[in-house]
């Protein structure tokens, strides 16, 4: 199978921390990407990074990709309540076009 | 700007009856996507859309899924007989670039 694995597969902290998702792939990428999914709705975009990028910042998120390693980390600096939610990376294959979407991290932020 | 416009949102049947699932994609994105997507999983691709040519169905379950896009605007995605294990969450996305936007999907529930 193409599809990435994520770690861990949950995620309980406390407002205020910061929270590390890492993902892994096993194709060659064009870019890797980071969606968010709130409980019943559809994902929305965070952030892309391409292969020729080692780390991208955005807001609060910081996403850094390892090519060699096939890994990316996103690191959410003082997470808050509305966080909460399972982030999901996709990383783009640059052998098919396709994105191929892993199978999540699930974060909860206590307040 | 209006999102990725999905109906139903909720659909409930019975097996071996027929289903159909529509999309409104964001104007002018020429390119389209129906996931499939279960609990605690992250999107799989169905079925990928190039304005009205698919280029991509390899992962469609041909034999009860088929999918159109006429006028290469928006798309309908049918499952006739549906199965107990068609249960999932059907999401519909579109882009003009890396980035894809999702609608919030239509949950199937096949008793």
């Amino acid at each position: 199978s193409q599809q990435g694995e994520e770690d861990p597969q949950a995620l309980s902290i406390q407002e205020g921390e910061n929270a590390t998702m890492n993902c892994s792939y096993k194709t060659s990428i064009n870019n890797l990407q980071w969606y968010r999914q709130n409980s019943g709705r559809g994902l929305v975009h965070l952030i892309l990074i391409r292969s020729n990028e080692r780390e991208k910042h955005s807001g609060r998120l910081r996403v850094t990709l390892d090519t060699s390693k096939k890994s990316s980390s996103l690191l959410i600096t003082a997470s808050r309540a509305a966080d909460t939610a399972s982030y999901f990376c996709a990383h783009g294959s640059s052998n098919t076009g396709k994105l191929i979407f892993g199978q999540g991290t699930t974060l909860q932020v206590k307040p | 700007e209006a999102g990725v416009v999905q109906s139903p949102r909720y659909k409930i049947i019975e097996k071996k009856q027929p289903v159909a699932f529509w999309c409104n994609p964001i104007s002018g994105h020429n390119t389209l996507y129906w996931y499939l997507q279960n609990l605690g999983q992250g999107p799989e691709l169905l079925i990928r859309y190039e304005n009205e040519e698919a280029v991509d169905d390899s992962q469609l379950p041909k034999d009860r899924f088929s999918a159109e896009r006429l006028k290469g605007v928006d798309s309908t995605l049918k499952i006739q007989p549906a199965e107990l294990g068609d249960s999932a969450v059907y999401l519909c996305a579109s882009s003009q670039g890396d980035t894809q936007y999702f609608g919030p999907g239509t949950r199937l529930t096949v008793l």
